[in-house]
């Protein structure tokens, strides 16, 4: 099962931009990558997610690398309710499905 | 609107006792997931299902067993409990679909303590 690599921590400014990495070199071509976040106290909540091409919603875009064997998730202006764990994950393609959280990166943000 | 919902949102229960978490989604989604998360660590696969009657095990599977006899439903039975399996336990269920649908939604946990 291909795996995903995140920095344990990041600090950010409020109305800052925020570039959260990930690397997931062993990606295979069909798995899509993912990103999800956990508010305190609350279960995960998806943010965004893309195959090869870079994303954009109304939370944040997300930045695929070329080879795709790394993401960035880029929230364009923090604020504090971003405070969160913020997890990659990849989708496999084909019949198993399952769905691999690691240990995310905790997000500060300051005032 | 409900999404997935789990029940019971909190439980304490005593070492060798058994449980059975509910879960239940009404958006008719083919996947469905449970997790556990330990304090300040991130989520641990336990079972999955990818349709009714159809289930298999993920990373953590020892101590539990599931089942899925409709698509709404995916419960999680712990067959005696040790304190080990003090945890939150968060159930998911995503759309068959790839591409744009592919989106896990979240239960808002069941918090267990096992004493």
């Amino acid at each position: 099962d291909a795996k995903t690599t995140q920095p344990n921590s990041m600090e950010s400014n409020e109305e800052e931009p925020v570039h959260l990495p990930c690397n997931h070199s062993t990606i295979s071509g069909t798995d899509y990558i993912h990103w999800y976040r956990q508010l305190p106290s609350q279960g995960p909540e998806y943010v965004i997610h893309g195959l090869t091409s870079n994303v954009n919603n109304r939370m944040a875009s997300l930045a695929i690398a070329e080879d795709r064997k790394s993401s960035t998730l880029i929230l364009h202006r923090a604020t504090l309710r971003d405070a969160a764990v913020y997890y990659c994950i990849l989708s496999y393609g084909g019949a198993t499905n399952k769905l691999i959280f690691g240990t995310g990166t905790l997000l500060a943000v300051q005032p | 609107n409900a999404g997935v919902t789990q029940t019971p949102k909190f439980r304490i229960l005593k070492i060798g006792q058994s449980m059975t978490l509910q879960c239940t989604q009404d958006m008719n989604h083919n996947y469905m997931y449970w997790y556990r998360q330990d304090p300040g660590m991130g989520l641990k696969l336990i079972y999955y299902s990818v349709g009714a009657g159809i289930t298999d095990k993920g990373e953590v599977p020892n101590g539990y067993n599931v089942s899925r006899s409709t698509t709404e439903d995916f419960p999680l039975r712990l067959e005696l409990a040790a304190p080990s399996q003090t945890s939150v336990y968060f159930c998911a269920s995503r759309p068959t679909d790839r591409g744009f649908n592919e989106k896990l939604f979240f239960g808002s946990g069941t918090q267990l303590s096992v004493l």
